[in-house]
């Protein structure tokens, strides 16, 4: 059974360009979360989808970020326009019920 | 507010050495659960173990234990008889029980293990 896949592994952008984040959940996992970890420091939440829904956006750090789900399956990750402060780990989660998260190998973004 | 600390940034150890690695945690909450999760040089978060709160019994797995304290608000991990393989970042955390478990997991910053051969 395939992971939770995160394309791309890696992304360069120079402050002010949009960069789009995909993940793929583990197939028939309702639940898709995206985490992030800058500098070195803590794994902070991000938000939780149920399907196509966001259940939970409240770690979102501001409206440069935009997260969709559509059909609840893959779901991207936008941030429009990037800013140094933005570099860091991006992780997707899935879960079929909540009580186990299953990560993807991250997107390490780097702003310039 | 939840937090979790862990102190050791990054630790190096001798192959075949045991080492611990500490985790504090921070919860008003009653009923929570605690994590480990391991990231190997591939990346991906490798989850290790969750135990609840009313559960205070250590648990080994192999080479793996764990000491959950709930009197001193610790989930130390031990790795006995270390392995090169070992060398990853670990991280712990913490989730709150009402929000099914996993709705907001709380992380540490993480521990760096090299494991010398």
């Amino acid at each position: 059974e395939a992971g939770v896949t995160q394309f791309p592994s890696h992304s360069v952008i120079e402050k002010g360009q949009t960069v789009t984040l995909r993940c793929d959940p583990i197939s028939g996992h309702d639940n898709l979360y995206w985490y992030r970890r800058v500098m070195g420091k803590e794994i902070k939440f991000l938000l939780h989808f149920v399907k196509e829904s966001k259940q939970d956006e409240s770690g979102m750090p501001n409206n440069r970020f935009l997260a969709e789900r559509t059909g609840g399956t893959y779901s991207t990750l936008k941030v429009q326009p990037a800013e140094l402060e933005d570099s860091g780990v991006y992780f997707c989660a899935s879960s079929p019920d909540r009580r186990r998260l299953f990560f993807g190998s991250g997107t390490q973004l780097s702003v310039l | 507010a939840q937090k979790v600390t862990q102190a050791q940034t990054e630790i190096s150890v001798v192959e075949k050495e045991d080492v611990t690695l500490d985790c504090v945690y921070e919860t008003r909450d009653t009923t929570y659960y605690l994590f480990w999760y391991k990231q190997p040089p591939s990346g991906e978060l490798v989850f290790l173990i969750r135990r609840n709160s009313f559960d205070e019994q250590n648990e080994i797995s192999g080479r793996y234990s764990w000491n959950f304290q709930k009197s001193t608000s610790s989930f130390n991990f031990t790795i006995t008889a270390s392995q090169v393989v070992d060398s990853a970042v670990y991280f712990c955390a913490l989730s709150d029980w009402n929000s099914g478990g996993y709705q907001k997991v709380t992380f540490g910053t993480g521990t760096k293990l090299q494991v010398i051969p």
